[in-house]
C-alpha cells in the first residue's frame, strides 16, 4: 500500500542546473499538487491538476514545471535552480468525492538545498 | 479567496497539560476545514477535517476541534499531552478544485 512516492527524499543542487522530482501515487486519484514548505510560511501551492493532461498554476509557480501525461504520476521540474528554491517539496493526490472537505495524501517530501 | 491564521508559532505544553491551537478562516463560501500533523521528517497526515455534519469534531489520538461560524475559528484542542504529540500542526481550508491554503504551522513542544 505505497499511497504517495516521492523521489529522491534529499537532493543538493549547484545554481544553474536543472532537476525533476518525482511523485506517483497507487490510488488513482484524480487531483495532485505540489506544495512547497518553508519556515513560518506553512505549505504554499506550487502547480496543481484535476486530472491528466490538465495542470494549472498555483501561488507560486515560477522557476518550476509539471506536466500530468498519466493518472499515477506528477512530476515537477526544476528549470534553472536558485537558492531561492532551498526547501522541502510535498506532493499531495485527492480522490475525487464530489465534495470539499475529502483529504488529500501527501508523500514524504523532497528536501532539496541550492548552492 | 480563502485563508487562514494560526495564532502561535511555537507552543509548549507540559506532559498532561491541555493542548490548545489557534485557527482562524477566512472565507466568502461555506468552510471546508483541516488539520494536519507532520511528525518530524515526515509527510502531513490528517489529525481531523470539519464535515458539516457536527461542530465538534473528534479526531485521531484523542484530538478534537470545534467550528464556530460566529468567530469564523477552528482551534484545535487536545485534553492531556503526551510526549508523542511534539510535532508541527496546520490548519488548511480548501476550495473547489481541493486546492488547499494552509496557516504558517504551529510547533508543539511536550516537557516531561
Amino acid at each position: 500500500n505505497a499511497g504517495v512516492t516521492q523521489t529522491p527524499k534529499f537532493q543538493v543542487l549547484k545554481t544553474g542546473q536543472s532537476m525533476t522530482l518525482q511523485c506517483a501515487q497507487d490510488m488513482n486519484h484524480e487531483y495532485m499538487s505540489w506544495y512547497r514548505q518553508d519556515p513560518g510560511m506553512g505549505l504554499r501551492l506550487i502547480h496543481y491538476s484535476v486530472g491528466a493532461g490538465i495542470t494549472d498554476q498555483g501561488e507560486v509557480p515560477n522557476g518550476y514545471n509539471v506536466s500530468r501525461s498519466t493518472t499515477e504520476d506528477f512530476p515537477l521540474r526544476l528549470l534553472s535552480a536558485a537558492p531561492s528554491q532551498t526547501s522541502v517539496y510535498f506532493c499531495a493526490s485527492t480522490p475525487d468525492r464530489g465534495h470539499r472537505n475529502t483529504e488529500a495524501f501527501f508523500g514524504q517530501g523532497t528536501r532539496l538545498t541550492v548552492v | 479567496a480563502q485563508s487562514v491564521t494560526q495564532l502561535g508559532s511555537h507552543v509548549s505544553v507540559s506532559e498532561g497539560a491541555l493542548v490548545l491551537l489557534r485557527c482562524n478562516y477566512s472565507s466568502s463560501v461555506p468552510p471546508y476545514l483541516f488539520w494536519y500533523v507532520q511528525y518530524p521528517n515526515q509527510g502531513l497526515q490528517l489529525l481531523l477535517k470539519y464535515t458539516s455534519a457536527a461542530t465538534l469534531v473528534k479526531g485521531i489520538n484523542g484530538f478534537e476541534a470545534e467550528f464556530k461560524k460566529s468567530e469564523t475559528s477552528f482551534h484545535l484542542t487536545k485534553p492531556s499531552a503526551h510526549m508523542s504529540d511534539a510535532a508541527e500542526y496546520f490548519c488548511a481550508v480548501s476550495d473547489q478544485d481541493y486546492k488547499l491554503s494552509f496557516g504558517a504551522g504551529t510547533t508543539v513542544t511536550v516537557r516531561a
